[in-house]
């Protein structure tokens, strides 16, 4: 089983168009979730961090539930600016180091 | 403020050969981290320096890597010799080390080709 887990999509939805991503961990003892979005042979840049309250910031919603052990990221509104993959990444403790699920494709449609 | 840089972008050679990338992370920022994506797979941790040292290097595929960051600035990442397996594409980030807060900023990466 892989440490963080994304569905690869893609996720093809019109302009609009609410969109939800989930992504889960396997490890328990995981203390920091983190949403990246990677732009096509770009690199990934920080959208958001996920707090276990959950967070907003604009059109994007960010939740973790720990008790089961997935994190969620809403877009509302999707622009066509957001066609883009959101890597869900989790700090498992020790030192900072990250691990990075495989992405989910997003394509929003005109 | 300058970003991470990576040098160089691409970086097409034979197997058996060595190759250098180097990545210059944001001034100010201790801690350098290098990952590497194979295509199709998940962006992999490989090491994380803070200053010069290295903090973790767990995620080193084998003794054919080297990486190095003398002085705590930059950093340099050798493969010798390259096997075809090692193509993907490297990146470098770098981040402050603040408490709670925390967000690492990704150079553009290196694309390695092994042929």
């Amino acid at each position: 089983r892989k440490e963080v887990e994304q569905d690869p999509g893609p996720f093809n939805v019109p302009e609009g168009a609410t969109v939800a991503f989930n992504c889960t961990y396997s490890n328990s003892a995981s203390q920091s979730f983190f949403w990246y979005r990677q732009d096509c042979r770009k690199e990934p840049k920080l959208l958001m961090s996920v707090y276990s309250s959950g967070n907003e910031d604009g059109r994007f919603t960010a939740q973790l539930n720990r008790a089961s052990q997935y994190i969620s990221l809403l877009i509302r509104d999707s622009k066509l600016s957001d066609s883009a993959t959101y890597l869900c990444v989790v700090r498992a403790g020790g030192y900072q180091k990250v691990t990075f699920g495989i992405g989910t494709k997003l394509q929003v449609i005109p | 403020e300058a970003g991470v840089t990576q040098f160089p972008s691409h970086s097409v050679i034979e197997k058996g050969q060595t190759v250098t990338l180097r990545c210059d992370p944001i001034s100010g920022h201790d801690n350098l981290y290098w990952y590497r994506r194979v295509m199709g797979k998940e962006i992999k941790f490989l090491l994380h320096f803070v200053k010069e040292s290295k903090q973790d290097e767990s995620g080193m595929p084998n003794n054919r890597f080297l990486a190095e960051r003398t002085g705590g600035t930059y950093s340099t990442l050798k493969v010798q010799p390259a096997e075809l397996e090692d193509s993907g594409v490297y990146f470098c980030a770098s981040s402050q080390e603040t408490g709670s807060a925390y967000e690492q900023y990704f150079g553009p990466g290196t694309r390695l080709t092994v042929t």
